[in-house]
């Protein structure tokens, strides 16, 4: 069965503190993994897809990679702004469903 | 260009009744899918439909039901509501090909009391 675990659960940083948040995958052809950000009581909010292991994106603060078994979202400097729970989620084969993790509470503070 | 939109916002039911979610795609998307996103819990697939027909189906039981109109808006149907129902309901589109990106709507939060 296709697996994502995300970690840390939480994390905490203060205002410029760069950090790296982890999303491993053990799934049986990878076909696409994906970032999204989710503010609380709202639908996730998407920001990255990536599709093959050395494969890299940014958008602002934000830089997401990907090797053979996991992925990560890099915060450079982040700003309170932020503050959210990012999500990771693989897509297998043909079946088009998201399989997520249970996301990365992230909290900056000033 | 308007994003996906659900409704309605909020649902309140009693346990044993029934419940219709309703979600609109962003135009020229023919892809919708449903999640559920329980308290605590990660987002869990419910549901896929592609021009009109149900493409694949979460672990859920028989009573998560849907359909997908010609103008690819959809609508989830949950039937003899249970406590544990009570969840963030979440809809994505996409263009439809395997590997599309979703884009996900607000969602409706239901609490069956």
């Amino acid at each position: 069965e296709d697996q994502v675990t995300q970690s840390p659960e939480a994390l905490r940083l203060q205002e410029g503190e760069s950090s790296s948040l982890n999303c491993s995958y053990t799934v049986s052809g990878l076909r696409g993994l994906f970032w999204y950000r989710q503010d609380p009581g709202k639908g996730p909010e998407f920001l990255f897809t990536l599709y093959s292991a050395g494969e890299e994106k940014e958008k602002e603060r934000l830089k997401a990679t990907l090797t053979k078994k996991e992925s990560f979202l890099h915060i450079t400097a982040p700003k309170p702004e932020d503050s959210a729970t990012y999500l990771c989620a693989a897509i297998t084969g043909t079946a088009s469903k998201l399989t997520f993790g249970t996301g990365t509470r992230l909290q900056v503070t000033l | 260009e308007a994003g996906v939109t659900q409704s309605p916002t909020h649902l309140i039911k009693t346990r044993g009744q029934q419940a219709t979610l309703r979600c609109s795609p962003i135009s020229g998307h023919t892809s919708v899918y449903w999640y559920q996103q329980a308290l605590g819990l990660g987002l869990q697939f419910l549901l896929w439909y592609d021009e009109g027909e149900e493409r694949n189906r979460g672990n859920f039981p028989p009573r998560f039901s849907g359909r997908q109109f010609p103008n690819y808006s959809s609508e989830l149907n949950v039937n003899a509501l249970e406590l544990e129902d009570s969840a963030l309901y979440l809809c994505a589109s996409s263009l439809g090909l395997a590997v599309e990106t979703q884009y996900f709507g607000p969602g409706t939060r239901l609490l069956v009391l």
